[in-house]
């Protein structure tokens, strides 16, 4: 159980457009689902905590109108990078949150790779 | 506010070699500890974990007990294999919480 899917798991895509980033719980209802970034050889950053139906709360720095998140329904949470630049260029990990006994832990998925060229 | 550290990195070891990573946390109350393993171009996994003190984590060979008296939460393995090159981050979540702190990740490369 406790399964987190991404997808794409690899996006290439060319400055200026936008990219999707889906995120799924597979087998339980996330009431919060968290977004991070990841640079090459270093920690997981938190770039926002998401809750179903609601506005993402957004860490300081973190331009919400460049990556809007939206979380929509209980197994699923998407993170669009808007008018990407080769900055934006990093490994985007979700998590989902853990439920009732389990809800101090959180469940990740395998990550996104995003390449703007 | 909480948060968690962990010994820098890279460690490099010989196969069968005995590991220990250290990881000491600043929370309050009583946190859930966390150690996570990352395969290089993959995502996180959960290599164990501990909700209370004097509970140890255990998991493929790796332990940690989770020490009040000493906030820490080392990671250790017995006999490392190659297969165990990856990066190791310790994490936490506050009490009642799981709002998730890491550590800067340590990584292990075991070579034959």
């Amino acid at each position: 159980g406790a399964v987190v899917s991404q997808h794409p798991s690899r996006v290439i895509c060319k400055s200026g457009t936008s990219v999707k980033i889906e995120c799924r719980s597979l087998d339980f209802q996330a009431t919060t689902m968290f977004w991070y970034r990841q640079f090459p050889k270093q920690s997981l950053m938190l770039m926002a905590t998401s809750n179903e139906g609601s506005k993402a709360t957004y860490e300081q720095g973190v331009e919400k109108d460049k990556f809007l998140i939206n979380h929509a329904s209980l197994t699923l949470s998407t993170l669009t990078v808007t008018s990407a630049h080769p900055e934006d260029s990093s490994f985007y990990i979700c998590s989902a949150g853990g439920q009732g006994d389990l809800s101090y832990e959180q469940y990740f998925g395998p990550g996104t790779r995003l390449t703007v060229t | 506010g909480d948060s968690v550290t962990q010994m820098e990195g890279p460690v490099t070891l010989s196969e069968e070699a005995f590991l220990t990573i250290n990881c000491t946390y600043t929370a309050t109350g009583y946190p859930s500890l966390f150690w996570y393993v990352q395969y290089p171009g993959e995502g996180l996994q959960l290599l164990l974990k501990a909700t209370k003190a004097d509970d140890k984590g255990s998991n493929k060979g790796f332990e940690a007990t989770y020490r009040k008296e000493t906030t820490s939460f080392h990671l250790e393995k017995g006999s490392v294999q190659v297969s165990d090159s990856a990066v190791y981050f310790c994490a936490l979540t506050p009490y009642n919480n799981n709002d998730m702190r890491f550590g800067a990740g340590t990584r292990l490369t075991v070579k034959p």
